[in-house]
Parts: C-alpha cells; sequence; structure tokens
C-alpha cells in the first residue's frame, strides 16, 4: 500500500533550527515534494527532490534518500509567519500526502 | 498571472442536497487535479484530468461525485445528493506537466448539515 508518515505537531522557538521528518513506503517514486501550508490557505510550494542527496534553498533546506524512503526539511532561524503545517507528499503515479506536521513558532 | 481560483470559498448545505464546486486552473495548465481534506485526516486524491479527458478517477468515493471538464478549461465538482461524510475541504490544483509542481487553489470547504 501507500504510507507517508510525519509528526502530527512540532513547537520550536523564534531563531532556532527545526527539522521535520518524513517516511513513505508507495508504489512507484518520481520524486518528494514539501510544502508549506497556512491554515485557511492553499499549500504551497516549497521544494522538490527527485534524487538523493540535500537541496537548500533560503532558510529551507530539504534532503531525500530514496533507498530508506526518507526525506526531511530543515528550517533555519526561525520566524514566527513559519507557523504552518508542512506537508510531505510523494509523486508515484499520483501525488499522495502525508497528513502534514503542525508547527508552532513561539517567541 | 492568476493562480487556480476555486467558488465557493466556503458553502453550507444539508443532507440530500446538491452541491458543484468550480475550480479555475492556470491558463495553459493541461493538468487539472482535485483533492479533498476531511478534518483531521490527509489531503487524499480525488481524480485527474489531462485537458478535458479523465486520468485517473481513482480517488473518487462514489458515484455521488460527479467531475467534469468541457473544453479542457475550468473544472466542476458535483456532488449529489451530498451526505454528512461528504464535509471537508476540496482542493483543486494545477500543473503543466504531468510530474512536477502543483499549483493549489486555496480550496471550497464544504459543510454538510
Amino acid at each position: 500500500g501507500q504510507n507517508i508518515d510525519q509528526p502530527t505537531e512540532m513547537t520550536a522557538t523564534e531563531g532556532a533550527i527545526v527539522q521535520i521528518n518524513c517516511t513513505y513506503q508507495t508504489s512507484g517514486f518520481n520524486g518528494l515534494f514539501w510544502y508549506q501550508q497556512h491554515a485557511g490557505e492553499a499549500p504551497t510550494f516549497l521544494s522538490y527532490n527527485v534524487l538523493d542527496g540535500l537541496e537548500e534553498k533560503g532558510r529551507f533546506s530539504s534532503f531525500l534518500s530514496r533507498s530508506k524512503g526518507y526525506s526531511y526539511l530543515l528550517l533555519k532561524e526561525l520566524q514566527m509567519k513559519d507557523s504552518a503545517s508542512y506537508l510531505c507528499a510523494v509523486s508515484a503515479d499520483k501525488l499522495i500526502f502525508g497528513t502534514g506536521t503542525r508547527l508552532q513558532v513561539f517567541p | 498571472e492568476a493562480g487556480v481560483t476555486q467558488f465557493p470559498s466556503h458553502s453550507v448545505i444539508e443532507k440530500g442536497q446538491t452541491v458543484t464546486l468550480r475550480c479555475d486552473p492556470i491558463s495553459g495548465h493541461d493538468n487539472l487535479y482535485w483533492y479533498r481534506r476531511v478534518m483531521g485526516k490527509e489531503i487524499k486524491f480525488l481524480l485527474h484530468f489531462v485537458k478535458e479527458s479523465k486520468q485517473d478517477e481513482s480517488g473518487m468515493p462514489n458515484n455521488r461525485f460527479l467531475a467534469e471538464r468541457t473544453g479542457g478549461t475550468y473544472s466542476t465538482l458535483k456532488v449529489q445528493p451530498a451526505e454528512l461524510e461528504d464535509s471537508g475541504v476540496y482542493f483543486c490544483a494545477s500543473s503543466a506537466a504531468r510530474v512536477g509542481e502543483l499549483f493549489f487553489g486555496e480550496g471550497s470547504r464544504l459543510t454538510v448539515l
């Protein structure tokens, strides 16, 4: 079957670093996406990994290990506006989402 | 450039009634997707259009749901008759390529009483 796991909730302090993990088991793999979703808004694209390794984009980085079925999203220098849900999604024959990790950043 | 737009943003109906949700994808995007998020659960795939053709409708819950994309532009998702368990947020997304970034709309929140 298709399964994507990520923690339900995380908390962190402004200025800190947080890592959100995602493990997956899917039939087929065309890449892994991370989306950010603020409450009541559309999910917005953060990153896409199709090869193993780290992709860095400003304060956000995403890592992929295909052999381990594992990815993480790393957020540095956390800001209050980073409080949101972070969705891990695997592109197989369709885009399959995890339940999302709700991140709360405190001052 | 306009993003993916969905209408209505929120709909409250009674069990047994009909609701039609509309999605206007980004202009030029051949791929259009419908997803649904039920409270506390993950965003789940419903179906995928390539232009006006249904590429994959394996996620449609049952025959009370009907999606169309006449002319390959905007799409509608009709629920008839609506049941309580249909409540949730219905997201539409579009993309230019078959595999790649999906651009999401803000969703249509459906509440069935």
